[in-house]
């Protein structure tokens, strides 16, 4: 049953600490990305990553930090840095090909700060 | 950078009628992806649509595209409660850094009564 799985689905978290959001697939898709969405609002993307140990920057990548150790996982952290983190994140994947790739989503966790 | 916006930001219908959406972007695309949300969960691919093609169809689903008036409409034909949700436009960036990257508008949230 292939898919994409995030976790947890609710996460609280208090000022000051860091923590992650896994994302984790099983398709074979060899480009992953994290987006954050803001109620009533669209997809903004934070980062992405063609292949394995690479991740490129997106639109908001400052407060969080990502890793690419193997494929079917894109752990994202949200750090202390980030001054508002309270949010709902989507991971998504695709085959890197060509610019028409469709994207396949993950569930979300929906990220509180207390 | 928002690129695709979906008009009307919310829309109320009854059961059995026609759902029309629209998108309009502002650069020139490649593609131009449908993609739906339901509450609290990720968002579900459902229509990609090329440059070169002008409409699109996928069982109750009619996908438009102008692109010399960079919009595309989405119509759900016979709605149904269970087509209450969230529906999203996206595009490739074709031009910039973030090939292959999708800009995604801020929503039309669809009610369906039954």
């Amino acid at each position: 049953d292939g898919g994409i799985t995030q976790s947890p689905k609710y996460l609280f978290r208090k000022e000051g600490q860091n923590v992650t959001l896994s994302c984790e697939q099983n398709l074979n898709h060899d480009a992953m990305y994290w987006y954050r969405q803001d109620p009533g609002q669209g997809l903004r993307l934070i980062y992405y990553s063609q292949i394995v140990n690479d991740f490129q920057k997106g639109d908001i990548a400052e407060g969080y930090s990502v890793s690419r150790e193997k494929k079917e996982s894109f752990p994202l952290t949200v750090t202390s840095a980030q001054k508002n983190p309270t949010a709902f994140y989507l991971c998504a994947s695709s085959i890197w090909r060509t610019s028409t790739d469709t994207q396949y989503f993950g569930p979300g966790t929906r990220l509180t700060v207390l | 950078s928002q690129q695709g916006e979906e008009d009307p930001q919310a829309l109320s219908i009854q059961e059995g009628e026609n759902a029309t959406m629209n998108c309009s972007y502002k650069t020139s695309i490649n593609n131009l992806q449908w993609y739906r949300q339901n509450s609290g969960r990720g968002l579900v691919h459902l229509i990609l649509i090329r440059s070169n093609e002008r409409e699109k169809h996928s069982g109750r689903l009619r996908v438009t595209l102008d692109t010399s008036k960079k919009s595309s409409s989405l119509l759900i034909t016979a709605s149904r409660a269970a087509d209450t949700a969230s529906y999203f436009c996206a595009t490739d960036a074709s031009n910039g850094g973030s090939q292959g990257n999708l800009i995604f508008g801020k929503g039309t949230k669809l009610s369906v009564k039954p």
